[in-house]
């Protein structure tokens, strides 16, 4: 069963507004949680990483939220541009091992139209 | 951007073939990691490595084989390719930070 669940699976939004991810999961114990953007075709691409003790970090327009006591984790896009379009991924860290295991959510697809 | 490389991008190739996909880092990583994602599913991890000589099976298991013999390099080959192995195959690297680079993805398709 899948640790981390995403929501929506996905989402159309007109340019210029502002959208929110949402991420849930089960992983334990946790480290780290982190946003990936990930363009069709392309290998996915780090856009925000948060601790334990995170509660929230920005990176231009995205603000990534992290609630560690409900476990959750949103991503706020402002002023939403074409080039946003692509899957959003969200992806938990166990530090279980010395692997530091990763648990991939599948993605909220975004579709910005003009 | 990160200097993570994988060739080919798309490969398309009949039953039976033998392939390998390639995937070279500049940045002197010494772990990397190869995943496998389906359209529209999570990434799986199937093999990764710690350095040099150093190769591990992920969580999903793979009819595919790995080999690190320098730092930059990890390949993954399959010795008999089928329909089955049609996927997008995407290979990672980690540095500092424990944040991960991807490189583009080679799309795979057999025949």
């Amino acid at each position: 069963k899948n640790q981390v669940e995403q929501s929506p699976q996905s989402l159309i939004i007109l340019e210029g507004k502002n959208c929110t991810l949402q991420c849930n999961y089960t992983v334990s114990p946790f480290s780290n949680l982190r946003w990936y953007k990930q363009d069709t075709g392309r290998g996915p691409v780090s856009l925000t990483i948060m601790t334990f003790s995170e509660n929230t970090k920005s990176n231009g327009r995205y603000t990534a939220t992290l609630d560690a006591d409900t476990k959750q984790s949103s991503l706020h896009i402002t002023a939403s541009q074409l080039s946003d379009s692509a899957s959003y991924i969200c992806v938990v860290s166990d530090r279980g091992s010395t692997l530091g295991r990763l648990y991939f959510g599948r993605g909220t697809q975004l579709t910005v139209w003009p | 951007e990160a200097d993570i490389y994988q060739t080919p991008r798309y490969l398309v190739i009949g039953t039976g073939k033998k392939i390998t996909l390639e995937c070279s880092q500049t940045m002197g990583h010494d772990k990397m990691y190869w995943y496998q994602q389906d359209p529209g599913m999570e990434l799986h991890l199937i093999h990764y490595s710690y350095g040099v000589n150093s190769t591990e099976k992920g969580d999903l298991s793979s009819e595919s084989t790995v080999s690190r013999i320098r730092t930059e390099h990890f390949p993954l080959t399959l010795e008999s390719a089928r329909p089955s192995h049609t996927s997008q195959y995407l290979c990672a690297s980690t540095g500092a930070g424990d944040t991960q680079y991807f490189g583009p993805g080679t799309r795979l398709t057999v025949l």
